[in-house]
């Protein structure tokens, strides 16, 4: 499984773009790129998913360049509730091989 | 919608005795996990069953040990729990391998 690098923790203000990067230089073709949310004392929760290029739902973008060794997700206008673990995972999509693999993550805070 | 459901969701245990963390889904996902988080860190895959019929170690299985029951359920036993095992346990599913994964609500355990 690839490895990802995340910052340990980020900083932000209510209102502004955020966007943690993710490095996965050693992934593999047929990997995914998913980042999960959590919050204290709750579960991971789903917040993305993607191969290439650019994801977007209603929640977040998922930017992957070409070479695709890093990634990059960008949380829009951020609010107080969006203080939560973020992480990144890479694994092969869509197999029945399943090994979710949860590395330190990226702590955001958003501040008033 | 139940979705991922843990029992129990708090258990102190004293040192030496045995447990099983009980998990079941009701979203048909053939893959199931179980964690550990601790304190200010990530979450750690304990083991993880990719079908019904199969099981394999992740990164912490010692200690510990599985059944994949059916479809729906995967259970978790401590044979001599140690305060070492203090921990947050969460189970996920997901329909395959790097698919959307989605979590329990935790069991939170103490070792005494």
């Amino acid at each position: 499984l690839a490895k990802t690098t995340q910052p340990i923790s980020m900083d932000s203000y209510e209102g502004q773009e955020v966007n943690i990067t993710c490095s996965h230089n050693n992934i593999a073709t047929n990997d995914y790129i998913t980042w999960y949310q959590q919050f204290p004392s709750q579960g991971p929760r789903f917040i993305i998913q993607g191969y290439k290029t650019k994801v977007t739902n209603e929640v977040a973008s998922l930017f992957i360049p070409a070479d695709r060794k890093s990634s990059t997700l960008s949380l829009p206008r951020v609010s107080l509730s969006d203080t939560a673990v973020y992480y990144c995972l890479v694994g092969a999509g869509g197999t029945s091989y399943g090994k979710l693999t949860f590395g330190q993550g990226t702590i955001l805070t958003v501040h008033p | 919608n139940a979705g991922v459901t843990q029992t129990p969701k708090f258990q102190v245990l004293k040192t030496g005795q045995s447990m099983t963390l009980q998990c079941a889904q009701d979203m048909n996902h053939n893959s199931m996990y179980w964690y550990r988080q601790d304190p200010g860190m990530g979450l750690r895959l304990i083991y993880y069953s990719a079908s019904e019929g199969t099981t394999d170690k992740g990164e912490v299985p010692n200690g510990y040990n599985v059944s994949r029951l059916n479809k729906r359920e995967f259970s978790l036993r401590l044979e001599s729990a140690a305060p070492s095992q203090t921990s947050v346990y969460f189970c996920a599913s997901s329909p395959t391998g790097f698919t959307e994964a989605f979590f329990g609500q935790g069991t939170r355990l103490t070792v005494v």
